[in-house]
């Protein structure tokens, strides 16, 4: 089963933020959070990780609370390019982890 | 290359008759995963490999599904007797055990049981 909970879809206006939540209530203390994303008809992207700090790339930001037991991923300007289903998955680090995707969130930039 | 590389990347095969799908990981990646994908659904769990550790096969659906990996190398993914309900795009990433854990995905295999 699927440790995360995410909405089904979500839409965002072409040039705005981006921001993607999810739950996972049960995460473990050795656990990361990891976001992934699938354009349509390719093969599912690494976008960010992290375990406790907020971490930043060129892609996106996530945001973890304090208790660890939500995210948020932040697209910051969002572009027609970035349509696409955002998977957030729980696994721990230490080279043995599995990624259990679940159903993810299907984002629709609209122009 | 520089991705992962799956083959074929599509196949149609008659019901009963088995099939033999073909990862090559990146280089020096020690993890290589199996996940199968229905149309419109998310991506299923099949099977891990993590270097020189026995699999971990907690996803194969049945005894019809077997994968193998030889070394840190090329894996199949073997699907025998095939049934119309194992049409899916199965899809193998790879991943360096290390600082840097993400999992690289290849474009997977379509396919399809007729």
């Amino acid at each position: 089963d699927a440790k995360t909970t995410q909405p089904t879809s979500m839409d965002c206006a072409e040039g705005r933020a981006a921001n993607l939540p999810c739950n996972h209530s049960t995460i473990s203390g050795n656990e990361y959070v990891y976001w992934y994303r699938q354009i349509h008809s390719q093969g599912p992207q690494y976008i960010i990780h992290g375990l406790k700090n907020n971490e930043t790339n060129e892609m996106a930001s996530l945001i973890i609370t304090e208790d660890r037991k939500s995210s948020t991923l932040i697209l910051p300007h969002a572009t027609l390019r970035d349509t696409a289903v955002y998977y957030c998955i729980v696994g721990t680090r230490a080279g043995s982890y599995q990624l259990t995707f679940g159903k993810g969130t299907k984002l629709s930039v609209i122009p | 290359g520089a991705g992962v590389s799956q083959s074929p990347s599509n196949k149609v095969t008659e019901k009963g008759k088995d099939v033999e799908l073909r990862c090559d990981p990146i280089s020096g990646h020690t993890a290589l995963y199996w996940y199968r994908q229905r149309l419109g659904q998310g991506l299923e769990f099949l099977i891990y490999f993590q270097g020189n550790s026995a699999p971990d096969k907690s996803g194969l659906p049945s005894d019809r599904f077997s994968a193998e990996r030889t070394g840190e190398s090329v894996s199949t993914l073997t699907i025998q007797r095939t049934q119309q309900e194992d049409s899916a795009v199965y899809l193998c990433a790879s991943s360096f055990r290390g600082a840097r854990t993400e999992a690289f995905f290849g474009q997977g295999t379509r396919l399809t049981v007729v």
